[in-house]
């Protein structure tokens, strides 16, 4: 099956730096990888995701990047603030699966 | 449009008894997906259900666990004579279709505590 693995376990930048997480998996059948932001005792939420066929994409102050080749993918958060302070998630999919394969999470503060 | 809703929020159980959590998709979702979150760890998956049938039980135990989503209802995941180390959150997803191809949303959790 799938692993998934995410580096680093926990992240602290200061206020209006970048911040990047990355993550490896195993299965080359995967081809779908979103990235789920939870803050403390909330539910898990999408903040960007990426296709196999895509080697990039943003969306304002974030981005993730994808090499297929290596099976690594990167968060990019840009020009961070204290409201990105929150546990970071990266998954896996097989577009056939059914399941989503997550890291077990970064721990990212931006201290203002 | 309502999201993903689970209850109850919080559980609190003896050793022993039985737990019951439901979950309700998002409007127009057919496929439910339960996951669970152990304390500072990632989510990890358990069932992924359609309609009255289950699609993917690989993640869950084979004993104490089980899950269904009716015709009519919530999805239910059903932990018996629980224990210390089932305590942990349980959160519920939905989607309109398969895991890569769409969006799962997720419910807010159901966090279980075995005494």
């Amino acid at each position: 099956g799938e692993n998934v693995e995410q580096h680093p376990s926990t992240l602290s930048v200061q206020e209006g730096d970048s911040a990047v997480i990355k993550c490896t998996y195993s299965d080359s059948a995967s081809n779908y990888f979103p990235w789920y932001k939870q803050e403390l005792g909330k539910r898990p939420q999408l903040i960007i995701d990426i296709r196999s066929n895509v080697g990039e994409k943003k969306d304002q102050r974030i981005a993730v990047t994808l090499n297929k080749t290596a099976k690594h993918f990167s968060l990019h958060i840009t020009e961070t603030q204290p409201e990105d302070s929150a546990v970071y998630f990266c998954a896996a999919a097989e577009t056939s699966g059914s399941r989503l394969t997550f890291g077990e999470g970064t721990q990212l503060t931006v201290n203002p | 449009n309502a999201g993903v809703m689970q209850n109850p929020r919080h559980l609190v159980r003896r050793r022993g008894q039985e737990a019951r959590l439901r979950c309700s998709p998002m409007k127009g979702h057919s496929h439910v997906y339960w996951y669970r979150q152990l304390p500072e760890e990632g989510l990890k998956f358990m069932v992924y259900l359609q309609k009255e049938n289950i699609i993917d039980e690989s993640g869950m135990p084979k004993e104490r666990f089980s899950a269904e989503f009716p015709k009519e209802g919530p999805s239910i995941l059903r932990i018996q004579q629980v224990v210390r180390g089932d305590s942990a959150a349980y959160f519920c997803a939905s989607s309109h279709g398969r895991a890569g191809y769409n969006e799962q949303f997720f419910g807010p959790g159901t966090r279980l505590t075995v005494l």
